[in-house]
């Protein structure tokens, strides 16, 4: 079975904190996204990786930053946490070349609050 | 602009009743695909759905798509209390490879 994981299910930070999420796949995915689920919003994309060391902003990448050293473990940090980014942060993992998505596998999310 | 909606935004049946949702979305797309979460968990994705294919089952899962409407449907039959989930479908649009955009999803209650 796959298996995504995520280092933390809940988290509490302060306002202003650098807040690091990570994010391990076992399936040797190319692929590897982070997105953040709110209320009435559904789930909007943070930034995305197809490579290690390669990304690509999503929709909602500001106040955000990624970093993926190796293929299996894909990292979001908000470099200064605001009240703004309390949400629930999903990580998921997929095969893929650029030209077509596959299903993704998701990890378990982390509820993240910032006060 | 949001990509994938889902219709209706809550839906509440008995056991045993069959559900069904549906999907719109705006542009052409390689495939459509339906996730389902349970509360407070991540997503599960159930089933992908190619732009050249009209109807998919699996288990008690179907799911049709019509691309000159741009819409899915997701049919449950037969439901169960353990289907309570909310439901989102997913697209990636041509041209975006392997991006998602989610639907906000559809709340489903089954009732023992």
């Amino acid at each position: 079975d796959v298996k995504v994981t995520q280092s933390s299910r809940y988290l509490v930070k302060r306002t202003g904190e650098k807040v690091f999420l990570e994010c391990v796949q076992d399936m040797d995915h190319e692929n590897m996204f982070w997105y953040r689920q709110d209320p009435g919003l559904g789930l909007r994309l943070i930034y995305f990786s197809y490579d290690v060391k390669m990304k690509e902003k999503g929709d909602i990448p500001e106040g955000y930053s990624v970093s993926r050293e190796k293929k299996e473990r894909f990292s979001l940090i908000l470099e200064s946490a605001s009240t703004n980014q309390t949400s629930m942060y999903l990580c998921a993992s997929s095969f893929g070349f650029r030209d077509s998505s596959y299903e993704q596998y998701f990890g378990p999310g982390t509820r993240l609050t910032v006060t | 602009s949001q990509q994938g909606e889902e219709d209706p935004q809550a839906l509440s049946i008995q056991e045993g009743e069959n559900a069904t949702m549906n999907c719109s979305y705006k542009t052409s797309i390689n495939n459509l695909q339906w996730y389902r979460q349970n509360s407070g968990r991540g997503l599960v994705h159930l089933i992908l759905i190619r732009s050249n294919e009209r109807e998919k089952h699996s288990g008690r899962l179907r799911v049709t798509l019509d691309t000159s409407k741009k819409s899915s449907s997701l049919l449950i039959t037969a439901s169960r209390a353990a289907d309570t989930a909310s439901y989102f479908c997913a697209t990636d649009a041509t041209l975006s490879g392997s991006r998602l955009t989610f639907g906000e999803g559809t709340q489903l209650t089954v009732n023992p």
